[in-house]
């Protein structure tokens, strides 16, 4: 069974840029396992930001990008407002099945 | 717009079985594939099962295989999951999710909470 690793916690001040990673225990992260990225807040449903490593949903601000950076897949946030704090989830397709990354937490101070 | 709304959760023993319902409105049903993911309390996500859009293929997690069935009506509009043989670690917050491509997530439920305990 795949693992999906992401970054615990980061910490990012308003107006900067963050990048956060997804690591598979199989190898390097390909467009093939079709990333997929979520933000979620305290008390509230996980909300989808980008598909298929870097497309975004209408709904998706512009300062969320996504990638593949170094072998894995990266969700990159420029210029960070105060409401991107928030817990964010990666999500990769394993052949049938999809494996999410335990989380990172972003605080924004 | 999207609605994903789902319901049937609640408390029972383990052992014991539940039905969680997704009704689906806003969107031609019988185009997309479905997931089911939940969330353990105070614990991150983990994908459940998937449905493709004709009902022709489904996937389930290892946690879930031979215990969970997904399926679909499509003349009402709604996703089910039917949870058997219910552990304590199925404990958690059941989502809905809709598939626009079989491997992409993007409209979510508001989620159902299913305690399992005796």
């Amino acid at each position: 069974q795949t693992v999906v690793t992401q970054e615990p916690s980061l910490t990012v001040s308003p107006g900067g840029t963050v990048t956060l990673t997804c690591a598979s225990s199989t190898g390097a992260v390909t467009s093939g396992y079709y990333p997929n990225w979520f933000q979620q807040k305290p008390g509230q449903a996980p909300r989808a930001l980008i598909y298929s490593t870097s497309n975004k949903h209408t709904w998706t601000p512009a300062r969320f990008s996504g990638s593949l950076l170094g072998g894995k897949a990266a969700l990159t946030l420029s210029g960070v407002q105060p409401e991107d704090e928030a817990e964010y989830y990666c999500l990769l397709y394993d052949g049938g099945a999809w494996v999410f990354g335990g989380g990172t937490k972003l605080t924004v101070l | 717009q999207v609605q994903l709304v789902e319901s049937g959760g609640g408390v029972v023993q383990p052992g014991g079985s539940l039905r969680l319902s997704c009704a689906a409105s806003g969107f031609t049903f019988s185009n997309y594939g479905m997931h089911w993911v939940r969330q353990a309390p105070g614990k991150g996500l983990e994908w459940v099962a998937f449905i493709r859009y004709d009902g022709s293929n489904k996937y389930y997690a290892d946690s879930v295989k031979g215990r969970f069935t997904i399926s679909r009506d499509t003349s009402k509009n709604t996703l089910y999951l039917q949870m058997n043989s219910l552990r304590a670690e199925d404990t958690a917050v059941y989502y809905c999710a809709k598939s626009p491509q079989s491997v992409d997530f993007d409209y979510w439920g508001q989620g159902i909470l299913v305690t399992v305990s005796s």
